[in-house]
């Protein structure tokens, strides 16, 4: 199946550095989602994007909508140590609005 | 808020068993997912449902069933466990429609089985 492909796979970074983290898919999609897992616990949306372009911001994280509707990034600037989990982007693929597909995931650990 | 809720956080079967995870949400969304989560392979969608009575495969259907009976709850049934279904088990809601793509999930039923 439709799989999306997150860079990078894993980050260790100080406390108050800015990060950046991308997806990529080979299908246009219609709307892109960005969602953070804690450890032990189920994802939850930080940021939803749903036209091509469209930069949004969620307190001191921000994500982009690519113009080509293939790719996002998510950035989080002055990274502090709860920042620390999974980050998943996420999308259903154009004409299939049902069926929401994940990424592999970015594992971020903040070093204090 | 949207609430999801998976009726068992730990479970430990045994090979063989039927096996029965159950999830709630109460928001009245239409769709509900089922998803299972490993290292290094995000989450995978095992089957969805847009309405009652309605199921779809998603991309893992082999070796699970579902059934959605009413609107709220949606149950993820392994007919017989084996232990390569040892995983992470996340149910998701949404609602409808092109803005209802946001997902809700619950909290995660970690499934061991031995």
């Amino acid at each position: 199946g439709q799989q999306l492909n997150q860079s990078p796979q894993s980050m260790f970074i100080q406390e108050g550095e800015d990060v950046s983290m991308n997806c990529t898919s080979s299908s246009i999609f219609n709307t892109w989602l960005w969602y953070k897992q804690d450890p032990g616990e189920g994802p939850v949306l930080l940021i939803a994007l749903y036209k091509a372009g469209e930069l949004t911001s969620n307190g001191r994280l921000t994500a982009q909508f690519g113009i080509t509707r293939k790719d996002s990034f998510l950035n989080i600037s002055a990274s502090i140590p709860s920042d620390v989990g999974i980050y998943f982007c996420a999308g259903p693929p154009l004409g299939g609005y049902q069926k929401v597909t994940f990424g592999t995931g970015t594992k971020l650990q903040v070093i204090p | 808020d949207v609430k999801v809720t998976q009726s068992s956080r730990y479970l430990v079967k045994r090979t063989g068993e039927k096996v029965f995870l159950e999830c709630v949400q109460d928001m009245d969304h239409e769709n509900m997912f089922w998803y299972r989560q490993d290292p290094g392979l995000g989450l995978r969608l095992i089957y969805f449902s847009y309405d009652v009575k309605m199921k779809e495969k998603g991309d893992i259907p082999e070796g699970y069933s579902v059934s959605r009976e009413k609107k709220e709850r949606f149950s993820l049934i392994l007919e017989s466990a084996s232990t390569n279904q040892t995983s992470m088990y996340l149910c998701a809601s949404s609602l409808k429609g092109a803005r209802g793509n946001t997902i809700y999930f619950g909290e995660g039923s970690w499934l061991t089985v031995v």
